[in-house]
């Protein structure tokens, strides 16, 4: 059982690129979102999916985009990417966006910007 | 401000002692509260939650977990540590006034010596 895929793993980019990270998730699960990892500041969500069809902001969703392309799938897109942006990035699905459940989290996704 | 405080960046301890790492949270209402533990490259897997009913909460993998209203803390224990414990722990609150989605201390890096 996969859980929650994320790809890619690693990815270096040059200030101004721009990058697409796809998340997936085998679980049913209704809710998708995507934190940030900083060293010092926990994690902080960018961008939130209640459900298919719907996508909203979260605590620092400046610089990026999102699309739930389906129940399964939840990318998070880098239009030009900053320095400011590298970071690792993971992904999370749900049952609800209530939280009255688990969060299940992907491996991470590590990007550099330079 | 809303916020959760993990006020121990970093804890070491000696493998079969003791262990109690501390949480606060500032919410107006009982927010729902949750431990989870990160180990070296890998995502966030959920240790334990509080939602209602008695302050005492066990967990996976030998954790505990006492929510004090008074204090507003959620503090996190384990009576015996064992090396592979060695992780970084996040606290982390759901609160309705902030949507109820998952809001992250900044992490306690757990070290274990043998």
């Amino acid at each position: 059982n996969a859980g929650v895929t994320q790809t890619p793993k690693f990815q270096v980019l040059k200030t101004g690129q721009s990058m697409t990270l796809q998340c997936a998730q085998d679980m049913n699960h209704n809710s998708m979102y995507w934190y940030r990892q900083d060293p010092g500041m926990g994690l902080r969500l960018i961008y939130y999916s209640a459900s298919e069809g719907t996508t909203d902001k979260g605590e620092v969703p400046n610089g990026y985009n999102v699309s739930r392309l389906n129940k399964r799938e939840f990318s998070l897109r880098l239009e030009s990417a900053a320095p400011s942006q590298t970071s690792v990035y993971f992904c999370a699905s749900s049952w609800t966006s209530r939280n009255t459940g688990e969060l299940f989290f992907g491996e991470g996704s590590r990007l550099t910007v330079l | 401000a809303q916020s959760v405080t993990q006020p121990d960046i970093h804890i070491t301890v000696s493998e079969g002692a003791s262990l109690e790492l501390r949480c606060n949270y500032s919410y107006g209402a009982t927010p729902y509260l949750f431990w989870y533990v990160q180990s070296p490259g890998q995502g966030l897997q959920l240790l334990l939650k509080y939602f209602s009913g008695d302050t005492l909460v066990q967990g996976i993998k030998g954790f505990e977990a006492e929510f004090k209203r008074s204090q507003s803390s959620f503090n996190l224990r384990k009576p015996s540590v064992h090396w592979s414990d060695a992780a970084e722990y996040f606290c982390a609150v759901a609160a309705m006034e902030y949507g109820n989605k998952l809001v992250f201390g900044a992490g306690t890096i757990l070290r274990v010596k043998s």
